[in-house]
């Protein structure tokens, strides 16, 4: 249980085009998700949590119009890359508050990441 | 601050060595605690996950934790390494009421044969 996929696993386009990244909990209801960020060789780094009929909140630093995020339905949570740029370009993972024995929302689960090439 | 600190960046044992990646953590009250893996080009597994009782926590793929109180540590240790736990290794926590994960900088396992 508790699977958490995202798609695509690898996206590559051009500067100034806009892309999304789809994150889906299979098994379970997330009314919370997460999206990341990391560098090479380097730790995650948060940039906004999402929840399910709300508006994100963005960590500081985060350009909330660059990095569009809606979180439709308690399964699926879309990461909009808008105008992306070179430096956008990272791997981009996401993750769901799922149940985890008696105690919900208190085990993030992560999606496989994606990784995103900007030309 | 809350924080993570995970003070070995890379790490090298032998395969069927012991291992053990130390993690430490600085927070007002003893938060939720959890090592994570990450292999190339992946995403997290959970290895395992403290939240309150036994101080000895047991895992997946053989890993076990020790959370100790008095240290403010939650070590991961593996009695005998196998070439594949070579990966990334994550330790992260979080307030009991928060729902925000801290991570900490990442320990590379390597393994050689």
């Amino acid at each position: 249980g508790a699977v958490v996929s995202q798609h695509p696993s690898r996206v590559i386009c051009k500067s100034g085009t806009s892309v999304k990244i789809e994150c889906r909990s299979l098994d379970f209801q997330a009314t919370t998700m997460f999206w990341y960020r990391q560098f090479p060789k380097k730790s995650l780094m948060l940039m906004a949590t999402s929840n399910e009929g709300s508006k994100a909140t963005y960590e500081q630093g985060v350009e909330k119009d660059k990095f569009l995020i809606n979180h439709a339905s308690l399964t699926l949570s879309t990461l909009t890359v808008t105008s992306a740029h070179p430096e956008d370009s990272s791997f981009y993972i996401c993750s769901a508050d799922g149940t985890s024995g008696s105690k919900t929302g208190e085990t993030q689960y992560f999606g496989p990441g994606t990784r995103l090439l900007v030309l | 601050a809350q924080s993570v600190t995970q003070p070995d960046i890379h790490i090298t044992v032998s395969e069927g060595a012991s291992l053990e990646l130390r993690c430490n953590y600085s927070y007002g009250a003893t938060p939720y605690l959890f090592w994570y893996v990450q292999s190339p080009g992946q995403g997290l597994q959970l290895l395992l996950k403290y939240f309150s009782g036994d101080t000895l926590v047991q895992g997946i793929k053989g890993f076990e934790a020790e959370f100790k109180r008095s240290q403010s540590s939650f070590n991961l240790r593996k009695p005998s390494v196998h070439w594949s736990d070579a990966a990334e290794y994550f330790c992260a926590a979080r307030t009991g009421g928060g729902n925000k994960l801290t991570f900490g900088t990442g320990t590379q396992l390597k393994v050689e044969l």
